[in-house]
């Protein structure tokens, strides 16, 4: 199976910050991976597909990058409604593996 | 607007089983990928059982053998039975549709207590 990597699991940041986030793979997966976001009592948006694309309707402030086992969504500027937890998803391979999510706090 | 809409979860005692049901709308569940993915109260994200286009299934080692996926074309719905059932099993069943899992249900909640 492949494990997703997800760093950090929680982090804090102001209002107008950029954010990044990392998921690595424990193998390749070329651009097989989607980034999801999740407020609490919610159900799970997705925010980035193929690993770049973004979902129809989702801020331009997000974006997503990489190819292979190393990729990252950035959030270029931290917004009070950003205040989630965001989840990454290899799906090159069943199993498909979720990332250990990262909690985004609004300081 | 694609719909997917997920029935079947409620109380169960260990050991008991209970069957969930997905019935998309605006999807056809015959050649398209249908997974679940569950939350465990306060936990992250787990996948836990895929059907894809040629309608073989996969599991997650922890359901392996208790859960099965299956799919009614003529009803568009997909089912997973889920037998002898665990406290750990307690989560939010999510179904969700598309090979990267484009659209999700509201989810429904399964409870595994005596």
């Amino acid at each position: 199976d492949i494990q997703m990597t997800q760093s950090p699991s929680a982090m804090s940041a102001s209002v107008g910050d950029r954010v990044t986030i990392t998921c690595r793979a424990s193998q390749g997966i070329r651009n097989s991976l989607a980034w999801f976001q999740q407020k609490p009592g919610k159900v799970p948006k997705r925010l980035i597909y193929a690993a770049s694309s973004l979902q129809s309707g989702v801020p331009s402030r997000f974006s997503g990058s990489g190819s292979g086992t190393e990729f990252t969504l950035t959030i270029s500027s931290l917004q009070p409604e950003d205040s989630a937890t965001y989840y990454c998803l290899q799906h090159n391979n069943d199993p498909l593996t979720f990332g250990g999510g990262t909690k985004v706090e609004i300081k | 607007e694609v719909q997917m809409v997920e029935s079947g979860g409620g109380l169960v005692q260990p050991g008991g089983s209970l069957r969930l049901s997905c019935a998309p709308s605006g999807f056809t569940v015959n050649n398209n990928y249908m997974t679940w993915v569950r939350q465990a109260p306060g936990k992250g994200l787990e996948w836990v059982s895929v059907i894809n286009r040629g309608g073989s299934t996969f599991y997650a080692d922890s359901v392996k053998g208790r859960f099965t996926f299956s799919r009614d074309t003529s009803k568009n719905t997909v089912y997973v039975q889920m037998n002898s059932l665990r406290a750990e099993d307690t989560a939010v069943y999510y179904c969700a549709g598309g090979s990267d899992l484009d659209y999700w249900g509201q989810g429904t909640l399964v409870t595994v207590s005596s």
